[in-house]
């Protein structure tokens, strides 16, 4: 299976901060990582699919990149809606498997 | 709307079964890969199973080989996922899941989970 490791685990921002979450695959999966943003209670939500496209209705603050191993998840101007857990998945081949979690909290 | 509302969830004991429903609203349900993904209490993401559209092809964590069965009724647009043999470590909260740009007729490989149920929460527990 491919493991998939976020870091940071947790980080404190302040509004209009630019934040950036890596995560890193232990094997090249193209482009097949996608970013999901969950607020506790809450079900996770599809930001990003494949690397870098962003689905219809999430802010253009946010943005991803990187192929290969090596992918980063961006939010150029955090907004107080923003405080919650990201996760990253690798749908490059089945067991489908998710990051960690990046806990992005309010400084 | 697109819609998933999962059901079925509880408590169990050790060693029992459940059987939790996903009806899904607002979307051709019969042309998507469906999955379900499990959420341990203050955990991360662990991803549980996965059906074709047509349910022609499915795949398992190790986890739950064995164990989980996964199936769909097209003609009900409802997802479900039968649970035997259940374990302390199968406590979570269980969401049903669209799955999207599936790659081939298995889904081997697509883009990600672009709509998603609340969830349905099961407590296995004497």
């Amino acid at each position: 299976d491919i493991q998939m490791t976020q870091s940071p685990s947790s980080l404190s921002a302040s509004v209009g901060d630019r934040v950036t979450i890596t995560c890193r695959a232990s094997q090249s999966i193209s482009s097949y990582l996608n970013w999901y943003q969950q607020k506790p209670g809450k079900a996770p939500k599809l930001l990003i699919s494949i690397a870098y496209t962003l689905l219809s209705g999430v802010p253009s603050r946010f943005s991803g990149s990187g192929s290969g191993t090596d992918f980063t998840l961006t939010i150029s101007s955090l907004q107080p809606e923003d405080f919650a857990t990201y996760y990253c998945q690798q749908s490059y081949s089945t067991p489908t498997t998710f990051g960690g979690g990046t806990k992005v909290e309010i400084k | 709307e697109v819609q998933l509302l999962e059901s079925g969830g509880g408590l169990v004991q050790p060693g029992g079964s459940l059987r939790l429903s996903c009806a899904a609203s607002g979307f051709s349900f019969s042309s998507y890969a469906m999955s379900w993904v499990r959420q341990a209490p203050g955990k991360g993401l662990e991803w549980v199973s996965i059906m074709s559209g047509s349910g022609g092809s499915t795949y398992y964590a190790d986890s739950v080989k064995g164990r989980f069965t996964i199936s769909r009724d097209n003609s009900k647009n409802t997802l479900y996922l039968q649970m035997n043999n259940l374990r302390a470590e199968d406590t979570a909260l269980y969401y049903c899941a669209k799955v999207s740009g599936c790659s081939g007729a298995n889904c081997y490989r697509h883009h990600g989970m672009d709509v998603w149920g609340q969830g349905t929460t099961v407590t296995v527990s004497s």
